[in-house]
């Protein structure tokens, strides 16, 4: 059974760099056949994709945020990485890593992890 | 980007009724590339629906989802007490992947 589990600080000071790391156990990200994603959810809102990497490193962001986004990923580890640069108070919302069977919908989810921009 | 809206926000309904879930596109969603998730308060979402109507793996037969083109629909054939969470759809017909603002199925 596949598990992922955010990890990060909770707290970001305005402008400064949001940074999460997704770990996938029970499963290799190096074997391939999947896409290994960030959701985010803001207070009491919907879901919006922030994108994707495969194993190789090739990247996929979402236009609206894709100036701010890096995805990284550590094979190594069996993890991958968001930074978000220049954060504000409208990128507080809990942050899901997922992944997708190269199909485009989610079908394992970390618990998520709540990252509040404040100074 | 395409814009889904869901409706309605928030379905009043008793145990054991059938719930009717509705998702509309702002243009076609190719393929009947459309999802559905459920989600409780302070969990992730968990996939129920692909490809329109294809169950994910575990999930009852009392779930299921059709339409094409704009307009889908979740069904629950007759609610049992862990259902009563918030539902989305998400469309991974075009990019950006698109999520609904969610319907929230709550106990009347």
């Amino acid at each position: 059974q596949v598990q992922l589990q955010e990890s990060g600080p909770g707290l970001v000071k305005p402008s400064q760099t949001l940074s999460l790391t997704c770990t996938v156990s029970g499963g290799s990200i190096r074997s391939g056949g999947y896409y290994w994603n960030w959701i985010r959810q803001h207070p009491g809102k919907g879901l919006e994709w922030i994108g994707y990497i495969y194993y190789s490193g090739t990247t996929y962001y979402n236009p609206s945020l894709k100036s701010r986004i890096t995805i990284s990923v550590d094979t190594s580890k069996n993890q991958f990485s968001l930074k978000l640069s220049s954060v504000s108070a409208a990128d507080t919302a809990v942050y899901y890593c997922a992944r997708d069977p190269r199909m485009g919908f989610f079908d394992y989810w970390g618990q998520g992890s709540l990252v509040t921009v404040s100074s | 980007e395409i814009v889904l809206t869901q409706s309605p926000g928030t379905l009043s309904l008793s145990p054991g009724e059938r719930a009717t879930l509705s998702c509309r596109a702002s243009q076609s969603v190719s393929s009947s590339y459309l999802a559905w998730y459920q989600q409780k308060p302070g969990q992730a979402p968990r996939l129920l629906i692909y490809g329109a109507s294809s169950r994910a793996t575990g999930i009852p037969d009392r779930f299921s989802g059709s339409g094409s083109g704009t307009d889908f629909t979740l069904t629950i054939s007759s609610l049992e007490p862990e259902d009563f969470a918030v539902y989305y759809c998400q469309q991974y017909g075009s990019s950006p992947w698109t999520f609904g603002q969610g319907t929230k199925v709550e106990i009347k």
